[in-house]
């Protein structure tokens, strides 16, 4: 198994550009969800989904938008980048059943800066 | 909505010496808690979880933590560090389809 993966690892934008990060995983997770870290503020749940089809924001979803078409993946979209979305960007899932969310698995993160 | 409050943002310690993190929550209903590790540009893995049972937990190298619910708290110890274990710690509590997570604390031990 490749785990959970993202791409890309680094990007740059300029403000006001949008853009896809890419989240997919191949344990047939049901959850899966984004966070943000920057420093000092620790993970902050961006979005998150229970299954393919379902979404609901979490503590700071203002500016992203998220689907999920599939179980596998789990895109997150920065519809108008601000200099504010700078950070480093991980998604993770975790295990089947949604009413057992155990251990989350996290990918290797982006680091988006934009300027 | 659950919350997790982390201690002493910075630690400076050598060798050998222990550690101690410190983690309290809020939360109304049953909760999940988790310690993970960040180790310089690496993602987060998971040093250990409590779900239920025996509140003392051990986790991969060599810590534990120990969940006081009258306390709502779940500390993090590792009797003697290495200077491998310098990263930075999360603790995080699972509630109503949301893991919440502290700010984190970067430990740095000195060899």
């Amino acid at each position: 198994n490749a785990g959970v993966t993202q791409t890309p690892k680094f990007q740059v934008l300029k403000t006001g550009q949008s853009m896809t990060l890419q989240c997919a995983q191949d344990m047939n997770h049901e959850y899966m969800s984004w966070y943000r870290q920057d420093p000092g503020m620790g993970l902050r749940l961006i979005h998150y989904s229970v299954g393919a089809g379902i979404t609901d924001q979490g503590e700071v979803p203002n500016g992203y938008n998220v689907s999920r078409s599939t179980t596998e993946d789990f895109p997150l979209r920065l519809l108008s980048a601000a200099p504010s979305q700078t950070s480093v960007y991980f998604c993770a899932s975790s295990a089947p059943g949604r009413r057992t969310y155990n251990e989350q698995f996290f990918g290797p993160g982006t680091r988006l800066t934009v300027l | 909505a659950q919350s997790v409050s982390q201690h002493n943002h910075h630690v400076i310690l050598s060798e050998a010496a222990s550690l101690e993190l410190g983690c309290n929550y809020s939360y109304g209903g049953t909760v999940n808690l988790f310690w993970y590790v960040q180790y310089p540009g690496q993602h987060l893995q998971l040093l250990l979880k409590y779900f239920s049972g025996d509140p003392l937990v051990k986790g991969i190298k060599g810590f534990e933590a120990e969940f006081i619910k009258s306390k709502f708290s779940f500390n993090l110890r590792k009797p003697s560090v290495q200077w491998s274990d310098t990263a930075e710690y999360f603790c995080a509590v699972r509630g109503n389809n949301r893991l919440a997570f502290g700010k984190g604390n970067q430990v740095v031990v000195i060899p």
